[in-house]
């Protein structure tokens, strides 16, 4: 089975600063790597996706992780954030495109 | 890529009653999944929806509580049955496309309120 843990509930920073969402996962298998974006009283939209090749991903509105197996780890980062990327961002993992394992979620509080 | 509609996407229901939500995708899919978010935590994955066969539920949802319908390849219905205000929650529909090599995409979510 699989399983995601990401040990920051809530991460406040300023506008412009850099910003790392932390992710970690267990799994006996290969896996796909998947972090989502829920803004508020919306529905999940994907930022970025790692299925295998290069570790270091690109996503959408500036947004990279990064695949670490030895350290089964698939971090966020974005180099300057603004007011409009709060919002609630879920690391998930999957065998395949099928069901998503989702981690607790990761509040991003982004402030002038 | 696919959109996915959700109806209603927010209603406030007495305890006792049942509800039921619909997800339409403008595309045929290969499968449809229906999540729960309950406030404050993460989701939760409640069932598969198979068209042409029942529901694949996860461990600690049943099909009398949450009977759901895949009559079609676009088309998935859940109900919640029986409604308490531990029922209270986000319920989000999600579907993988038909040819199963994309990720999965997901609806606005329906926001349960039960008093």
């Amino acid at each position: 089975a699989q399983s995601v843990t990401q040990l920051d509930s809530q991460v406040p920073v300023f506008e412009e600063a850099p910003v790392e969402l932390r992710c970690n996962y267990s799994s006996s298998v290969s896996v796909y790597l998947f972090w989502y974006v829920q803004y508020p009283n919306q529905g999940l939209q994907l930022l970025l996706k790692y299925l295998s090749g290069s570790t270091l991903v690109k996503g959408i509105n500036g947004f990279e992780a990064e695949f670490n197996k030895s350290q089964t780890s698939f971090h966020l980062r974005k180099p300057s954030v603004h007011i409009s990327d709060t919002a609630e961002y879920f690391c998930a993992v999957s065998r395949g495109f099928q069901k998503l394992v989702f981690g607790t979620g990761t509040r991003l509080l982004v402030s002038p | 890529s696919a959109v996915i509609s959700q109806k209603p996407s927010r209603d406030i229901c007495q305890r006792g009653t049942s509800l039921t939500i619909q997800c339409q995708v403008d595309s045929q899919v290969t499968m449809m999944f229906w999540y729960r978010q309950q406030p404050g935590q993460s989701l939760t994955l409640i069932a598969t929806a198979n068209q042409g066969s029942e529901a694949t539920y996860e461990s600690g949802f049943v099909i009398d509580k949450f009977p759901i319908s895949r009559p079609n390849l676009t088309f998935s219905t859940l109900t919640v049955s029986n409604m308490s205000p531990e029922d209270s929650s986000i319920y989000l529909c999600s579907a993988i496309s038909l040819d199963g090599n994309t990720e999965a995409f997901f609806g606005q979510g329906t926001r349960l309120t039960v008093v």
